[in-house]
């Protein structure tokens, strides 16, 4: 079975640019996130898709921050126009069970900087 | 909304010696606590979790306690060893979001 999957692994652009991160989670999973790590920080929670509904967006940033999941597989995260702080890493996770808790598969990651 | 405080950010040991890191969290609404490896590069991958109902599960080295009274939970590694070297974190769930602690840096020397 494959893994959370990622695209691309690292990205590097300019304040201003704009960058379309992708995540493709386990087939099945209806429960898909995406997580942010900033500067070696803590990860933190950005936003959580049941199919293809957001069920809770609280911790999205900003409005530069665009989340989709049409037709509830692959989902992507648009930030435009990127600014210096939204370096990091971003994690997206699948799970098959949500609100009582289980476990969420992480992908690998994709590496933002912005210079 | 939920806070989840771990401790230490940074943990040092020999190789055979236990590790312990501690987490405390807020939402006393919260009723699973995993446990997240991170190595170098590589993505979180959870080790062991625990749900608000069990006071203590044990899986080989590893062992977590819940206090829901106290809210605090904790991770012990037994025996440790170099792979263990990694980036620990604990969180809190409710309604499905993991709320993360800050991480702990345990470097094992052999």
């Amino acid at each position: 079975e494959a893994g959370v999957t990622q695209f691309p692994s690292h990205s590097v652009i300019e304040k201003g640019q704009t960058v379309t991160l992708r995540c493709d989670p386990i087939s099945g999973h209806d429960n898909l996130y995406w997580y942010r790590r900033v500067m070696g920080k803590e990860i933190k929670f950005l936003l959580h898709f049941v199919k293809e509904s957001k069920q809770d967006e609280s911790g999205m940033p900003n409005n530069r921050f665009l989340a989709e999941r049409t037709g509830g597989t692959y989902s992507t995260l648009k930030v435009q126009p990127a600014e210096l702080e939204d370096s990091g890493v971003y994690f997206c996770a699948s799970s098959q069970v949500s609100a009582s808790g289980g476990e969420q598969y992480f992908g690998p990651g994709t590496r933002l900087t912005v210079t | 909304g939920e806070n989840v405080e771990q401790h230490p950010s940074t943990l040092s040991v020999q190789e055979g010696d236990s590790a312990v890191i501690k987490c405390t969290y807020s939402d006393s609404a919260s009723n699973y606590f995993p446990w997240y490896k991170q190595e170098l590069g590589k993505r979180p991958q959870l080790i062991i979790d625990i749900r608000s109902n069990v006071g203590e599960k044990k899986d080989q080295r590893i062992a977590v306690t819940l206090n829901k009274t106290a809210k605090h939970f904790s991770l012990h590694i037994t025996e440790t060893q170099p792979e263990d070297s990694a980036v620990y974190f604990c969180a809190a769930v409710r309604w499905g979001k993991l709320i993360f602690g800050q991480g702990t840096e345990l470097s094992v020397k052999p």
